[in-house]
Parts: C-alpha cells; sequence; structure tokens
C-alpha cells in the first residue's frame, strides 16, 4: 500500500531559527512530490514540485529535497519567521502525467516571536 | 489571472440530505481533482475529472458522484448525507505536468 508519513506531527521553534520537516513514502517509484502550507480552515498552497529525475528545489528561504532510494523527502526553512506558522503537507504522486496525490498528515509548525 | 475558485465556503446541512459544490479551475487548466479533508488528517482522493469524463476514482462510495463541464469546471455531489461527510471539501486543478494547484476549500457541517 502506498503511504506517506511525516514526523513529527507538530514542531515548535524560535523565529530565527533553521529547520527541517520530514516526509517518507512506502513506494520509490514515485512520479513527483508536492511540498504545500496550509493555514487553519484554509486551502492548500503549493510551495514546491520535486519531479522524480530531481534532487532538489529551491525556492526563496525554501529547499525541497528528493531520496527516492530512501523514500525521503525534506523540506528545509531558513531563518524561520512567525508567518511561517502553519500545517505544511508533503504529497506524492505515483500515477503519471494526471496522477492523484497521496497526502501525509502533515506537520504543524509554529515559530515563536 | 484568478486561481481556483470554490463556492459555496460553507454549507450546513442534515443527515440524508444531498449536496453540490462547485469548482473552476485556474484558467488554462484542463484536469479537475476533489479531495477530502477530515479534521487533523491531510486530503483523501475523491475523484479526478479530464475530458468531462471520471478518470480515477478514490476508495469511496457511489453517494459521490461528480460532473465536469465543457469549460473544464465541474461539480461534487453527494447524496443520503451522513456525519462523517462533515469534512473540508477541496478541489484541485493541473495540466499535464500534475502540479496541483487547489481551491479555498468548501466547509461541509452535517447535522
Amino acid at each position: 500500500k502506498q503511504e506517506v508519513t511525516q514526523i513529527p506531527a507538530a514542531l515548535s521553534v524560535p523565529e530565527g531559527e533553521n529547520l527541517v520537516l520530514n516526509c517518507s513514502f512506502t513506494d520509490s517509484a514515485i512520479y513527483n512530490l508536492q511540498w504545500f502550507r496550509q493555514d487553519p480552515g484554509k486551502g492548500l498552497t503549493s510551495l514546491l514540485l520535486i519531479q522524480s529525475s530531481q534532487r532538489e528545489q529551491t525556492s526563496g528561504r525554501l529547499n525541497a529535497s528528493l531520496d527516492k532510494s530512501s523514500g525521503r523527502s525534506t523540506l528545509y526553512i531558513a531563518a524561520s519567521q512567525p508567518g511561517d506558522s502553519a500545517t505544511y503537507l508533503c504529497a506524492a504522486n505515483y500515477g503519471g502525467s494526471q496522477g492523484n496525490l497521496i497526502f501525509g498528515k502533515g506537520t504543524k509548525l509554529s515559530v515563536k516571536p | 489571472d484568478a486561481g481556483v475558485t470554490q463556492s459555496p465556503t460553507h454549507l450546513i446541512k442534515t443527515r440524508g440530505q444531498q449536496v453540490t459544490l462547485r469548482c473552476s479551475p485556474k484558467s488554462g487548466h484542463d484536469t479537475v481533482s476533489w479531495y477530502q479533508q477530515a479534521l487533523g488528517q491531510g486530503p483523501q482522493f475523491i475523484f479526478q475529472y479530464y475530458e468531462e469524463e471520471e478518470r480515477q476514482r478514490g476508495n469511496f462510495p457511489d453517494r459521490f458522484s461528480g460532473h465536469q463541464f465543457p469549460n473544464y469546471s465541474s461539480e461534487l455531489n453527494v447524496n443520503a448525507l451522513l456525519l462523517g461527510d462533515s469534512a473540508l471539501y477541496l478541489c484541485a486543478s493541473s495540466l499535464y505536468n500534475n502540479e496541483q494547484f487547489f481551491g479555498p476549500g468548501t466547509r461541509l457541517t452535517v447535522l
């Protein structure tokens, strides 16, 4: 069964700290992996998309990596800010160019001023 | 450029009723997917529409049905509502590279 796991479920850090969020997936035959941000009661905002042929993607203070052999992806957030507080979800696509996403339960991040 | 839009924002229904949720995809996108997100959980895939046909379906009963129109907009219908159908319903649109863009969601409460 294809599953996605995110640990920890919650994380609290002081402002300015660099942090890493973890995502693991059971099937290495992944097509791509997408990281999202979700604010309470809101929809999902796409942060980064990594294709299976890529090792990492960067956008501003965010860097996402993908290691298919170990079944892991990480989202690195540099110099965290209180505005980064949200739930971060990773989702794996195994179905190709029009596949559906399999989500983890997310990591709830709190950045304290 | 408008992103993915969904209506209504919130909805309250009673058990046994039927509900219709609506989604307009991001401009230029031809594929619409629907997800259900229960409180504290990750979204679960319901189904996907492309060229007005259901292309893929997740593990949801037949009470969940949908439709895609020629302009690529989509509807999600749920019949015989149960308390357990209370959730945030998310619509996502995509194009060939499958980066999915989500709408703000519809919060459905079943009493």
